[in-house]
């Protein structure tokens, strides 16, 4: 069974520092990596996507990506109350766009 | 992104009664799916809408429940059939737009069965 990992929290940090995800994917031939944010009450917001290993920086996003250990994480710099969010990891475990979700993690950005 | 709409945005339904939603993409897609939110969970595939031909079901969604059309690449429907309590959730569609691997979701319709 292809599973997606991801600590629920909730997970608070304080506003101006680092906010981290995690998530771990259990198909090892996976490809595509997505990372969504949810408000409460509002559809998932594609924020990154990374298909390589190593980093992707996008603003304050940083997506990273290890296959040997089958972990993707997304790190969120200079957090803000906006950031205030559900996180859902999606994997694409196929390559055929049929994506896998997380339970999503919790985030909370404290003033 | 792509930019998707969807109709209606939310209904409060008797059991037994039928809904269908309308999903509506602004471009060229390849690829649309159906997608369910259960109060306080993450998103659950129901199927892969295919142009012309029969949607695409995944494990334990059946087309008797949910069948679903798409007539043409920026537009498809899924009903929910014969509702009950447990139908309640969100469903949302998604698109991915061509020569991508990025999908992006609709605002979701929130469904709500007495």
């Amino acid at each position: 069974q292809k599973e997606v990992e991801q600590n629920s929290g909730p997970l608070s940090v304080p506003e101006g520092a680092i906010a981290s995800l995690n998530c771990t994917y259990s198909d090892r031939g996976s490809q595509s990596f997505f990372w969504y944010r949810q408000y409460s009450g509002k559809s998932p917001e594609l924020i990154m996507f990374i298909y390589s290993n190593g980093d992707k920086e996008d603003g304050r996003f940083t997506a990273q990506l290890n296959k040997a250990s089958q972990y993707v994480s997304l790190l969120i710099r200079d957090s803000q109350p906006s950031d205030s969010a559900t996180y859902l990891c999606a994997v694409d475990p196929l390559g055929n766009e049929k994506l896998t979700f997380g339970t999503g993690t919790r985030l909370t950005i404290i003033p | 992104s792509a930019v998707i709409s969807q109709k209606p945005s939310r209904d409060i339904c008797q059991r037994g009664t039928s809904l269908t939603i309308q999903c509506q993409v602004d471009s060229q897609v390849t690829m649309m799916f159906w997608y369910r939110q259960q109060p306080g969970q993450s998103l659950t595939l129901i199927a892969t809408a295919n142009q012309g031909s029969e949607a695409t079901y995944e494990s334990g969604f059946v087309i008797d429940k949910f069948p679903i059309s798409r007539p043409n690449l920026t537009f498809s429907t899924l009903t929910v059939s014969n509702m009950s309590p447990e139908d309640s959730s969100i469903y949302l569609c998604s698109a991915v737009r061509a020569g991508g691997k990025e999908q992006y979701f609709g605002p979701g319709t929130r469904l709500t069965v007495t």
